[in-house]
């Protein structure tokens, strides 16, 4: 597709449940990066990739959260064992690589509620 | 990692009152430098950008900003709101030779009608 594609769009979720939600950059985009807005709250920074590098994960709020990137395409960002302050949307987002003028596009999200 | 820090968390202004927006970031090397704007209940649009050249940059709605390298800022400005500029303002720093991108905590612009 044209655009950064997230799924689910709306997540329901029990709490100490998994979740697994998924984003598909724009290709060729070689920055991959993943945002929580959680209600009231500005735009956290979560981890990021670029390309073969190892990602920085500083922004993963716990170890229960993580985050990886088959052949530097699609990402998946795992919740285990869920609590309801994860509820939140989660925002991904690509760009091109380091080293030159580029913006980053956003998926339009997914919305995770944990019930 | 840079840091940026939105000064304002809530303002609220009369239509036609003027609008300027801090923002401040901690990285000294080169950056990109963007606001993105959510209005009610949509998702992040970008409002403008700034690569490089003229340190004063338009963008949409009517909407400007300028980069002032000195200060670390960017500050959002716009002369005349509209009520329908009410929503949250983002400012988003990128960090030209790693890619990270962080974003400030947001401001609540309400505009009164």
């Amino acid at each position: 597709g044209a655009g950064v594609s997230q799924s689910p769009s709306n997540k329901v979720t029990e709490k100490g449940k998994d979740v697994e939600l998924r984003c598909d950059p724009i290709s060729g985009h070689t920055a991959l990066y993943w945002y929580r807005q959680s209600l009231g709250q500005g735009l956290e920074f979560l981890i990021y990739f670029q390309g073969n590098s190892a990602p920085d994960k500083s922004g993963l709020p716990s170890d229960r959260f993580s985050a990886e990137r088959t052949g530097g395409s699609v990402s998946t960002l795992t919740i285990q064992r869920t609590q309801q302050e994860d509820s939140a949307v989660y925002l991904c987002a690509s760009s091109q690589g380091w080293g030159r003028d580029t913006e980053a596009f956003f998926g339009q999200g997914t919305r995770l509620t944990v019930v | 990692a840079q840091s940026v820090s939105q000064h304002n968390h809530h303002v609220i202004l009369s239509e036609a009152a003027s609008l300027e927006l801090g923002c401040n970031y901690s990285y000294g090397g080169t950056v990109n430098l963007f606001w993105y704007v959510q209005y009610p209940g949509q998702h992040l649009q970008l409002l403008l950008k700034y690569f490089s050249g003229d340190p004063l940059v338009k963008g949409i709605k009517g909407f400007e900003a300028e980069f002032i390298k000195s200060k670390f800022s960017f500050n959002l400005r716009k002369p005349s709101v509209q009520w329908s500029d009410t929503a949250e303002y983002f400012c988003a720093v990128r960090n030209y030779n790693n890619n990270d991108m962080r974003f400030g905590a947001g401001t609540r612009l309400t505009v009164k009608p």
